[in-house]
């Protein structure tokens, strides 16, 4: 597709439940990023993919976070027990070749831990 | 980590004045790149102005880089109502993973 798809829109879990986010990227970008905005409009990086090889984890917290991009499938991030402050709305972006175009992001999901 | 720092944080301006923005950054960079985002919305891309370049311009848009200084600025023209949003600057660090660092944001109010 043309746009970056996001699913949820929304998801609410309690406390310690799994919450697993899927994105699908723009067809012919092989890289793909997640990102988590917090309330504070602040952006963190989380992990990065080239095809369906990580790229760059340094971001992510990985006792409970992990990601995955699998062939022929949306790539996942997946939260397992989580915690009040993962709240926050987690981005997906796509791109050709990083270095020289921009990354296009998808409309997010919004995670809302209770 | 922020490597971004816009300013200001918040503008308040008139439909028909122009709006500026700036940005600086801490490390050699690639590219810098500005987004747009409506409440509650995704990042629209804008502009993005690699290291070799000093000026950009995008129909109401023109971006400056200095390197030198490490810093860039967005001026949006002729601002309109719908240009209300808050905008980031985000930085494509040489040498290393293509992620971005962003900047905490400019929120713009353009007041009918």
């Amino acid at each position: 597709g043309e746009e970056v798809a996001q699913t949820p829109k929304h998801l609410v879990r309690g406390e310690g439940q799994k919450a697993k986010l899927y994105c699908a990227p723009i067809k012919g970008h092989s890289y793909v990023f997640w990102y988590q905005q917090v309330l504070k409009n602040e952006f963190k990086f989380l992990i990065s993919f080239q095809n369906e090889n990580v790229f760059d984890e340094t971001g992510m917290p990985k006792e409970r976070f992990s990601a995955k991009c699998l062939p022929n499938s949306p790539c996942s991030l997946e939260i397992q027990a989580t915690k009040l402050e993962d709240s926050a709305v987690y981005f997906c972006a796509s791109s050709q070749v990083p270095g020289v175009y921009e990354q296009y992001f998808g409309p997010g999901t919004r995670l809302t831990v209770t | 980590s922020q490597q971004g720092e816009e300013d200001p944080q918040a503008l308040s301006i008139q439909e028909g004045e122009n709006a500026t923005m700036n940005c600086s950054y801490k490390t050699s960079i690639n590219n810098l790149q500005w987004y747009r985002q409506n409440s509650g919305r995704g990042l629209v891309h804008l502009i993005l102005i690699r290291s070799n370049e000093r000026e950009k311009h995008s129909g109401r848009l023109r971006v400056t880089l200095d390197t030198s200084k490490k810093s860039s600025s967005l001026l949006i023209t002729a601002s309109r109502a719908a240009d209300t949003a808050s905008y980031f600057c985000a930085t494509l660090v040489r040498g290393g993973s293509e992620k971005l660092v962003f900047g905490k944001g400019t929120k713009l109010t353009v007041n009918p």
